[in-house]
C-alpha cells in the first residue's frame, strides 16, 4: 500500500522564523511529487517535482526531492502570517493514483 | 476566476437522511474526484470519474456512490449519512493523460458535512 508521511503533524513558529516541513513517502510507482498549500479554502497547487537534488523556488518557498531517500521538504524563509495553512504532500503515482499525506499544520504568530 | 465549485461550504444532517454534495468544473477537465479530509488521516480518495458515466472507487468508496452525466458536473451522494461521515469533503479536477503534470489537480473550496 502506497503511503505518505508528513511531520511534524503542526508546529508554531513567530513571524521571521525559518520553517521546515517534511514528507517520506512509500509508493510502488513514482512519477512525481506534489506540495499544496491549504489556507480556509481550495489547496492551491505549490510545486511539482521529479528529479532528485534539482530546487524548486517560488520567492520565500522553496522544495526539493531526493529520490534515493525517498523523502521531500518544504521550507519556508522570513515566514509571514499569511503563511500559516496546512502544507499538503502528494506523490503521483500515475494512472489517476494521487496519495496524500496527513499534511502539516502550520501557524505564524506575529 | 474560480474554477472548481462546490455548492455547499457548510452542511448539517441528520443521521440516515440522504446528502447531496455538488460539483461544478468550467476547465473541461475530464478527470474529476472526490476525497475526503479528517485531522490525522489526510485526504482519502472516495471516488473519481475519468468520463461522463464513468466512475471507479477510491480507497474508502464504502456508504457513498456518485453521478457523472455531465463532464462539468460530478456529485458525491451519501445514501443514509451517519455520523462517521462528519468530514470536510474536496472536489477535484485534473485533465487526463500521461504527461508530467496530469495530475496536479484543482480542488474546490471544500463542504463541511456534519451529520448529528
Amino acid at each position: 500500500e502506497d503511503k505518505v508521511v508528513q511531520s511534524p503533524l503542526s508546529l508554531v513558529v513567530h513571524e521571521g522564523d525559518t520553517v521546515t516541513l517534511n514528507c517520506s513517502y512509500e509508493v510502488t510507482n513514482f512519477r512525481s511529487l506534489l506540495w499544496y498549500k491549504q489556507e480556509k479554502k481550495a489547496p492551491t497547487f505549490l510545486f511539482m517535482l521529479t528529479s532528485s537534488g534539482i530546487e524548486k523556488k517560488s520567492g520565500r518557498l522553496s522544495s526539493i526531492l531526493d529520490k534515493k531517500e525517498l523523502f521531500s521538504i518544504l521550507n519556508i524563509t522570513a515566514t509571514q502570517t499569511g503563511d500559516s495553512a496546512i502544507y499538503l504532500c502528494a506523490v503521483d503515482g500515475g494512472y489517476q493514483k494521487v496519495t496524500f499525506g496527513t499534511g502539516t499544520k502550520l501557524q505564524v504568530i506575529p | 476566476d474560480v474554477k472548481v465549485t462546490q455548492s455547499s461550504r457548510y452542511l448539517v444532517k441528520r443521521t440516515g437522511e440522504k446528502v447531496f454534495l455538488e460539483c461544478v468544473q468550467d476547465m473541461d477537465h475530464e478527470n474529476m474526484f472526490w476525497y475526503r479530509q479528517d485531522p490525522g488521516l489526510g485526504l482519502r480518495l472516495i471516488y473519481f470519474s475519468y468520463d461522463v458515466k464513468m466512475k471507479e472507487k477510491g480507497d474508502i468508496p464504502e456508504g457513498y456512490s456518485v453521478s457523472r452525466e455531465k463532464k462539468e458536473r460530478f456529485s458525491l451522494i451519501l445514501e443514509s449519512a451517519s455520523t462517521n461521515q462528519t468530514s470536510m469533503y474536496l472536489c477535484a479536477s485534473t485533465t487526463p493523460g500521461r504527461a508530467l503534470g496530469a495530475n496536479v489537480l484543482t480542488f474546490g473550496a471544500g463542504s463541511r458535512l456534519t451529520v448529528l
